[in-house]
């Protein structure tokens, strides 16, 4: 069974920085893209970032291009996202996904990062 | 970037009718169109890729339509389950997009 865990959420400081993981199981991990999605409260998902199976190639939407990196290390079947310059509108469940440039297969329950003062 | 436009916002339904959901892109996509089920509190379930192939495990009720810039979900009797919120999503091109939503409500 595919099991995405993410973690790392939490209060954090417009500017500030914060990293969220997500661990995976049940699939082999190194042979799949995966990706970040977001939904702030109330509203819709919004993709954030996406990842090459290797790790080599990466995509981001505009509104997090430069202040978000995503990384993978295959040897522990984990997704990163390094997120600086935090602003307010970041505030979101971000979760990952499995697939990417396909449809997203498999989710994880997501974690809420909220960006305030 | 291909913009996602879903219709309508909010669709009423009574259980055992069925439920049409329309999705537009911006520009075509060919069949690289997922559908996604979402219920408060949780995460979004697929239901729908190559715009009309069902995830595993998904019920027969639920069919999808469409290529290039149109796209139909269809659920043809609508159970108690089914009420929740239904995006769409392309996966044509970089960077990847939803659409806004549709909520399938009890009527």
């Amino acid at each position: 069974e595919v099991q995405l865990l993410e973690s790392g959420g939490g209060l954090v400081q417009p500017g500030r920085s914060l990293t969220l993981s997500c661990a995976a199981s049940g699939f082999t991990f190194s042979s799949n893209a995966m990706n970040w999605v977001r939904q702030a409260p109330g509203k819709g998902l919004e993709w954030v970032s996406g990842i090459s199976e290797s790790g080599v190639t990466t995509h981001y939407a505009d509104s997090v291009k430069g202040r978000f990196t995503i990384s993978r290390d295959n040897s522990k079947n984990t997704l990163h996202l390094q997120m600086n310059s935090l602003r307010i509108e970041d505030t979101a469940v971000y979760y990952c996904a499995k697939g990417g440039g396909v449809a997203m297969t498999s989710w994880g329950q997501g974690t809420l990062v909220t960006v305030s003062s | 970037e291909r913009v996602m436009t879903q219709s309508p916002a909010t669709l009423s339904v009574s259980p055992g009718e069925r439920a049409t959901l329309s999705c537009r892109a911006s520009q075509s996509v060919s069949i690289h169109l997922a559908w996604y089920q979402q219920k408060p509190g949780q995460a979004p379930r697929l239901l729908i890729y190559g715009a009309s192939t069902r995830a595993t495990g998904i019920p027969a009720r639920f069919s999808g339509s469409g290529s290039g810039t149109e796209f139909t979900l269809t659920i043809s009797s609508l159970q108690s389950a089914d009420f929740a919120l239904y995006y769409c999503q392309q996966y044509n091109d970089w960077p990847l997009t939803f659409g806004g939503g549709t909520k399938v409500e009890i009527k």
